[in-house]
Formats: C-alpha cells, sequence, structure tokens
C-alpha cells in the first residue's frame, strides 16, 4: 500500500525554524516529485514547492523562496521540509504530497501524507 | 501569476446534481485536477486531468474543461458529498501549481 507518512505535530515560537519530514513506502520513491501543501486554520489549500527526489532539484512558491529548503535522503525514501523565521501565520497544517515525474501536469497529486500541525506562538 | 476562481459555497439537495466552476484564463488548455477535502483529513483527489476518475472514485463525479472554466459535477449527490473542494493547475509559465480558493459543498 502506497503511504506518506509524515512526522508529528511542532510547537514553535516566533523566528525559530521547524523541519518536517515525509517517508514513502509501497512505491518507487524517485518516480515521483514529492510536493508540500499548508492549510492555515479555516483557509484553502497553498502550494509551497516540489522536490524531485531523484535529482534534488527544488522548485518553490514564490511567496516560500528565501524561507523553505526541501532535501531528500534517498536511502530512507524521506524528504524533508525546512522553514526558517517562523511567524504567527505559519500556523498551519502541512502536507506533504506527490505528482508523478512522466506527465507530472496530467495527473495530479494522488497520495497525500496525513499532514503535520505546526504551531508558531510565543 | 495565475488564478482559478472558485464560487465559496455551493448548495444542493440529496439526489439531485451539483456543479462546482473553478474559473482560469484560458483553463481549458490546462489539464484540471479536483480534489475533496472533508474536515481534519487530507485532501483526496477526486478526478485528474479534467475528467478523468483515480481509481475508487464513484462514476457520479465527472468533469469538463474548456474556454476559461472547469466543471466538476456530482451526480446524485448523497450526504457524505458533503466537503470542500479545490481545483488545481499546473501553470507552465511559472512553472508553479496553483489552487483555486476551494468551495464548499452543502448538501441540504
Amino acid at each position: 500500500q502506497v503511504q506518506l507518512v509524515q512526522s508529528g505535530a511542532e510547537v514553535k515560537k516566533p523566528g525559530a525554524s521547524v523541519k518536517v519530514s515525509c517517508r514513502a513506502s509501497g512505491d518507487t520513491f524517485s518516480d515521483y516529485y514529492i510536493h508540500w501543501v499548508r492549510q492555515a486554520p479555516g483557509q484553502g489549500l497553498e502550494w509551497m514547492g516540489w522536490i524531485n527526489p531523484k535529482s534534488g532539484d527544488t522548485n518553490y512558491a514564490q511567496n516560500f523562496q528565501g524561507r523553505v529548503t526541501m532535501i531528500r535522503e534517498t536511502s530512507i525514501s524521506t524528504v524533508y521540509m525546512e522553514m526558517s523565521r517562523l511567524r504567527s501565520d505559519d500556523t498551519a497544517v502541512y502536507y506533504c504530497t506527490r505528482v508523478a515525474l512522466l506527465r507530472f501536469a496530467d495527473y495530479g497529486m494522488d497520495v497525500w501524507g496525513q499532514g503535520t500541525t505546526v504551531i508558531v506562538s510565543s | 501569476s495565475y488564478v482559478l476562481t472558485q464560487p465559496p459555497s455551493v448548495s444542493v439537495a440529496p439526489g439531485k446534481t451539483a456543479r462546482i466552476t473553478c474559473g482560469g484564463n484560458n483553463v481549458g488548455a490546462k489539464s484540471v485536477h479536483w480534489y475533496q477535502q472533508k474536515p481534519g483529513q487530507a485532501p483526496v483527489l477526486v478526478l485528474y486531468y479534467d475528467d478523468h476518475r483515480p481509481s475508487g472514485i464513484p462514476e457520479r463525479f465527472s468533469g469538463s474543461n474548456s474556454g476559461n472554466t472547469a466543471t466538476l459535477t456530482i451526480s446524485r449527490v448523497e450526504a457524505g458529498d458533503e466537503a470542500h473542494y479545490y481545483c488545481q493547475v499546473w501553470d507552465s509559465s511559472s512553472d508553479h501549481w496553483v489552487f483555486g480558493g476551494g468551495t464548499k459543498l452543502t448538501v441540504l
């Protein structure tokens, strides 16, 4: 069974950093981009960026450039999303999800992690 | 940047047909994907590439995409379809992915 399993909830102070992990199982890790999407309380879905686990290439949304870093550890089929200089409005549920490398525009995000709650509060 | 516009809410009686629109500049030239999200749960892909259903998604879910509007149609709506629905595309000009603002479907 294909799964993306994320790390547990985090509580951080403003200005700190957070690192969330996403471990893939049940399928070929390197055949899919791993994307990160966040959802603030009561709000919609916001795309943050992706990492290609095969090459390590990344692409970040404008809103997160300079503050988000995505890396992969292929030996354990895990991707990490690190966000620095946290603010209170970064409080959200962070999801990892995947998109096929081939014809990526046509297939959508078919598997999602369970979500990781990040609370930023002083 | 590319913008997708959805109505904030749609209401429908059980057994009727719900239509949720997703507007964008020439969105008909893009592949549109739709996600269902119930409270406290991760989103679920219900349609990809405009009108293709992933395994396990009922035939009641269908889609179309032409011109400046994509549409998710849910036939014979059930109480369990009550959820937020989001459309999404990949914007080739920015190489970024975009979500619509989401539509809350209420089953009366």
